[in-house]
């Protein structure tokens, strides 16, 4: 079994849409959350960490349930610069070793 | 923004050549690692180091080997370079865990090899 699944989409959205993408992690020990952002063929960068109490960043929206183990970013107000993959991260701190989804991939259109 | 630097950033060689492939940062972090991602796949662990002289084989095996004699300088190394290990090769450093922020990492813009 994986230690994180992504649903790897696409997803195909309009201008302005509000989007939602989930991801689970299979480890209860898992201690830091995190969502990367990859476009075509460049590096992974940090979009934003992931705190048990949830957090937003400008139209961003992270958030962690412990309980049922999943973590989920939205995306208000899309943008045609947000068509990127999304990759959910995390990291089993005692090992120091960060598990990576398969990414989920976001089209905004026109 | 991090300082991570990976050289080259593309190259072609011929089957059988030895190749390293540079990874460097300048922001004093402990750890590293060396990831490999396919086109359109996800990542795969290959190597990490939690410190000068660590080093730990990742979750996928491969054939390469690392080694770490400075903090700054984390390179991969390819004995004999076969076209199985085409592929993107991707250097990460962390960010500790201090002052209540969660340890992030941060990748360098890697290098796209292509072994013919």
């Amino acid at each position: 079994r994986k230690e994180v699944e992504q649903d790897p989409g696409p997803f195909n959205v309009p201008e302005g849409a509000t989007v939602a993408f989930n991801c689970t992690y299979s480890n209860s020990a898992s201690q830091s959350f995190f969502w990367y952002r990859q476009d075509c063929r460049k590096e992974p960068k940090l979009l934003m960490s992931v705190y048990s109490s949830g957090n937003e960043d400008g139209r961003f929206t992270a958030q962690l349930n412990r309980a049922s183990q999943y973590i989920s970013l939205l995306i208000r107000d899309s943008k045609l610069s947000d068509s990127a993959t999304y990759l959910c991260v995390v990291n089993i701190g005692n090992f120091n070793k960060f598990y990576f989804g398969s990414g989920t991939k976001l089209n905004v259109k026109p | 923004e991090a300082d991570i630097y990976q050289t080259p950033r593309y190259l072609v060689i011929g089957t059988g050549k030895k190749i390293t492939l540079e990874c460097s940062q300048t922001m004093g972090h402990d750890k590293m690692y060396w990831y490999q991602q396919d086109p359109g796949m996800e990542l795969h662990l290959i190597h990490y180091s939690y410190g000068v002289n660590s080093t730990e084989k990742g979750d996928l095996s491969s054939e390469s080997t690392v080694s770490r004699i400075r903090t700054e300088h984390f390179p991969l190394t390819l004995e004999s370079a076969r076209p199985s290990h085409t592929s993107q090769y991707l250097c990460a450093s962390t960010q500790g865990a201090d002052r209540g922020y969660q340890e992030t990492q941060y990748f360098g813009p890697g290098t796209r090899l292509l072994v013919l």
